[in-house]
């Protein structure tokens, strides 16, 4: 069981938004900055957000990240098939001394 | 270009050991730790552990000491990974991937992934 909660899946159709959530504490989110990671299937993640809500050159600006307290959020606008993909959220956690990835969550793309 | 390249897949038997190696090109490479995460079958992302690539010390995660052991070569920037008595719930696949420091940590390069079978 993953220390940082994501829904399982989310679904929307092409050109609406969605919203993933990631959840934690205190000792993670609420104190260290996040990260999302874009997976598709058989490839190796790739970084979308960092630092809660900064975008790496590349990423298009239909991806933003948020944060507030001890949750963290993605939200993709305009929504295409090929955004399909799982994804996931990752901090520190200072209690442990350890990165803590969220559980990960699959978008579906109706 | 920068890249991180690892090792290809392995088929192992229990009780066996393997080693993962994860090439670090195009940058320099003792500038930025390397960090490990697991991938079994069907399930989300799980964070091993680190290496300082400038001291070679180690940092496991719990549940990731003992039978796994995060190593250097610096001369040929690799970074390693051996598991020792490989187990069937070992297999998955492994990534090796870049840290970067701004205001957080992000893991801004990854390797293409070793897939470590144990059977």
């Amino acid at each position: 069981q993953s220390v940082l909660t994501q829904p399982p899946s989310v679904s929307a159709a092409p050109g609406q938004k969605v919203t993933i959530s990631c959840s934690g504490s205190s000792s993670n989110i609420g104190n260290n900055y996040v990260s999302w990671y874009q997976q598709f299937p058989g490839t190796a993640p790739k970084l979308l957000i960092y630092d809660n809500d900064r975008r790496p050159s590349g990423i298009p600006d239909r991806f933003s990240g948020s944060k507030s307290g001890t949750s963290a959020t993605l939200d993709i606008t305009g929504l295409q098939t090929g955004d399909e993909a799982d994804y996931y959220c990752k901090t520190w956690d200072t209690s442990v001394t350890a990165g803590v990835f969220g559980g990960g969550t699959k978008l579906t793309v109706l | 270009q920068v890249q991180l390249v690892q090792s290809g897949s392995e088929l192992k038997k229990p009780g066996a050991s393997v080693k993962v190696s994860c090439k670090g090109s195009g940058y320099t490479f003792i500038s930025y730790p390397i960090h490990w995460v697991r991938q079994a079958p069907g399930r989300g992302l799980e964070w091993m552990g680190w290496i300082n690539t400038s001291s070679g010390h180690p940092t496991y995660a719990q549940g990731f000491t003992g039978r796994f052991v995060l190593s250097l070569d610096t001369p040929l920037n690799t970074a390693h990974l051996q598991i020792t008595g490989l187990e069937v719930d070992d297999s998955a696949v492994y990534y090796c991937t870049r840290e970067v420091w701004a205001q957080g940590s992000r893991f801004d390069l990854w390797g293409q992934g070793t897939l470590v079978t144990v059977s």
